[in-house]
């Protein structure tokens, strides 16, 4: 199993550019998740979503947009990129079960850089 | 909403030695997990323990142990013997039951072993 990986692992970006992260997992989880890290900082939730077809906002979901076509895969989209999205982001995914709450496995992370 | 913060920025501790990381949070709700993950300079986000709120024992995995006070809101992580391979930083984590699995994590706390 690779687990959790993303495309890319470092981006630069001109400010007004666009872009889109791609997360896959070979695990079968239901859930997926895109996080942003900021330097000194813990993570925050971007987007996430319970389901092939089925999206939800985060904590900071302002500038993004997401979609989850298939089940392995959970892509993260910035239309017109600002200096404020220069971080690095996670994905992670998890699976489900009614009455069970399951760890999150996380990517090795992808460092966005816009100038 | 659910806060969780980590007081210590920054942490050092002599090879061999014990040392506790320090957790609290805030929430309203009864049913919940908690969580430590170790990020290292490779910035893999890596589970170390869990806790559910329901059980009144604390968890241990191997050198690492949590003491969990529930009234408190305290969840605090012990490591013995530290090795040089702990050097990283260490992240708090709340996850609400059965709401989507989400997490929201603390500012973390960087720890330096040294030698």
């Amino acid at each position: 199993n690779a687990g959790v990986t993303q495309t890319p692992k470092f981006r630069v970006l001109k400010t007004g550019q666009s872009m889109t992260l791609l997360c896959a997992q070979d695990m079968n989880h239901e859930y997926m998740y895109w996080y942003r890290q900021d330097p000194g900082m813990g993570l925050r939730l971007i987007h996430y979503s319970v389901g092939e077809g089925t999206t939800a906002k985060g904590e900071v979901p302002d500038g993004y947009n997401v979609s989850r076509l298939k089940k392995q895969n959970f892509l993260l989209g910035l239309e017109s990129a600002a200096p404020s999205q220069t971080s690095v982001y996670f994905c992670a995914s998890t699976r489900s079960k009614t009455g069970l709450t399951y760890e999150q496995y996380f990517g090795p992370g992808t460092r966005l850089t816009v100038t | 909403a659910q806060t969780v913060t980590q007081s210590q920025p920054e942490m050092s501790v002599q090879e061999a030695e014990t040392v506790t990381l320090s957790c609290t949070y805030d929430t309203s709700e009864n049913n919940y997990y908690l969580f430590w993950y170790k990020q290292p300079p490779s910035r893999q986000m890596i589970l170390v323990i869990r806790q559910e709120a329901y059980k009144q024992q604390n968890a241990t995995e191997n050198r690492f142990s949590v003491n969990f006070q529930k009234a408190a809101k305290s969840f605090s992580l012990k490591i013995s013997d530290s090795q040089l391979g702990d050097t990283a930083m260490y992240f708090c984590a709340f996850m609400k039951s059965n709401a989507g699995n989400m997490l929201t994590f603390g500012g973390g706390t960087r720890l330096m072993v040294k030698p």
